[in-house]
């Protein structure tokens, strides 16, 4: 099975300033097709989950591009360039090469 | 406009059953994966199953295979999981996903609790 590590698990930002959030696999999510299987997820308090990212770098339609997301093999991060309010809640990576697996989750509040 | 509704949440005993539903719209549901992921009280994400796209193949995690069964419907655009032998650490919001590998579009998810 595939192990998700995020790091940190809580993250108080001051708005308009950088946020980052990492992520490392127990495995390789680069498969043989060329495409490495990262997703990040962002879910606001009191709501479902939401994509942000998928493969690694491509943000989904309507996420804005202070998210940026990067890393290859075992190692990724998301940046949040410039922190906002509506920004707060639990991210989550996920790899989906191998079935599906999702980091525990970093806790993101404003200061 | 992409939308999963789920259902069939509610208050069970351990040892007995549930069977979640997912209504979906808004996109061609017999030519996508679809997901169930589960989130105890106050904690993470933990994906439950998947199944293909005409239902020939399905996927779990570990801690409900035999106990669990994801199936479709394509005509009624509807996905389902049927849960048995449930145990006190299934209590959790059961949200369905669709998965393009990415998970993009989830619903808002039904509660399902186990106790006695």
């Amino acid at each position: 099975d595939i192990m998700m590590t995020q790091t940190p698990l809580s993250l108080s930002v001051t708005p308009g300033q950088p946020a980052s959030i990492s992520c490392k696999s127990s495995q390789s999510l680069l498969h043989s097709d060329g495409k490495t299987y990262l997703y990040w997820y962002l879910q606001k308090p009191g709501q479902s989950p939401q994509l942000l990212i998928y493969e690694v770098s491509r943000r989904f339609s309507g996420v804005p591009d202070r998210f940026s997301g990067s890393g290859s093999g075992t190692d990724f991060t998301l940046k949040i360039s410039r922190v906002e309010a509506e920004d707060v809640g639990v991210y989550f990576c996920m790899q989906g090469i191998h079935l599906r697996t999702f980091g525990q989750g970093t806790k993101v509040e404003i200061k | 406009e992409v939308q999963l509704v789920e259902s069939g949440g509610g208050l069970v005993q351990p040892g007995g059953s549930l069977r979640l539903s997912c209504a979906a719209s808004g996109f061609t549901f017999s030519t996508s994966w679809m997901s169930w992921v589960r989130q105890a009280p106050g904690k993470g994400l933990e994906w439950v199953a998947n199944i293909k796209e005409d239902g020939s193949a399905k996927f779990y995690v570990d801690s409900v295979k035999g106990r669990f069964t994801i199936s479709r419907d394509n005509a009624k655009n509807s996905l389902y999981l049927q849960m048995n032998s449930l145990r006190v650490e299934d209590t959790a919001v059961y949200y369905c996903a669709r998965d393009l590998a990415a998970l993009v579009c989830w619903g808002q998810g039904t509660l399902v609790t186990v106790s006695s």
